[in-house]
């Protein structure tokens, strides 16, 4: 199984809302990163996890939580967005045991925030 | 201030023929390159990487050519398809970290 998997695949919500996006790998991998993805832009780094464990954030603004409940799982929780984050929400993961490693991308999360 | 740079955003190349694909870094400190394509509606695909202890790496069709001196890498794509038609990102790593800078893009166009 190569395949990264993230849900859902649209989501629309307005400013108040709390909402959550998934991503799920069963490739043994102990890194996995969110990336943000503006139209004709590229890849922005967010955040990464690596065994478990927050290792890079950044910079991003606390209305966005990222979590790690276990090896397989990574979480972006989502609460109080702004028009401006509407994008590509895009989840990777690496073998972790030496940081030079192609990435494995799933489909994205297209946001709309209204 | 971008670290990876695509400076052509879009390239059309005849099926058949040689697509060369550029990317310019200004960081001496990166050490990993990667190369992606990407559909739309789809996450990047992961091509072909190449050390900086490397100049070269092949992978089928593609080749990935790095010169440290320039500061310069640049995937070849022979002989161009026109399922190759897609956005190509160049990605860089500095050694000992997990974080990867992402290029700018160049939307390549293989004409049937």
């Amino acid at each position: 199984d190569t395949e990264v998997t993230q849900t859902p695949k649209h989501l629309v919500m307005g400013m108040t809302n709390k909402k959550s996006l998934k991503c799920e790998q069963h490739m043994g991998h102990r890194a996995m990163y969110w990336y943000k993805q503006k139209a004709k832009k590229p890849p922005e780094l967010m955040f990464v996890y690596s065994y478990e464990k927050l290792s890079i954030n950044e910079s991003v603004p606390s209305r966005f939580s990222p979590e790690c409940p276990n090896s397989s799982l990574l979480n972006l929780h989502l609460h109080a967005l702004q028009p401006e984050d509407s994008a590509l929400y895009l989840c990777a993961s690496s073998q972790a045991d030496r940081v030079a490693n192609e990435q494995f991308f799933g489909p994205g999360t297209r946001l709309t925030v209204l | 201030d971008q670290q990876v740079k695509q400076n052509s955003p879009s390239l059309s190349v005849q099926e058949g023929r040689i697509s060369i694909l550029n990317c310019d870094y200004t960081n001496s400190m990166f050490d990993y390159f990667l190369w992606y394509k990407k559909y739309p509606a789809e996450g990047p695909t992961f091509l072909i990487s190449i050390s900086s202890i490397k100049d070269k790496n092949e992978d089928g069709r593609f080749t990935v050519f790095l010169n440290k001196s320039a500061k310069h890498l640049s995937l070849h794509i022979v002989p161009s398809q026109p399922g190759d038609s897609a956005v190509y990102f160049c990605a860089a790593s500095e050694q000992g970290t997990y974080k990867y800078i992402f290029g700018t893009g160049t939307r390549l166009k293989v004409l049937a």
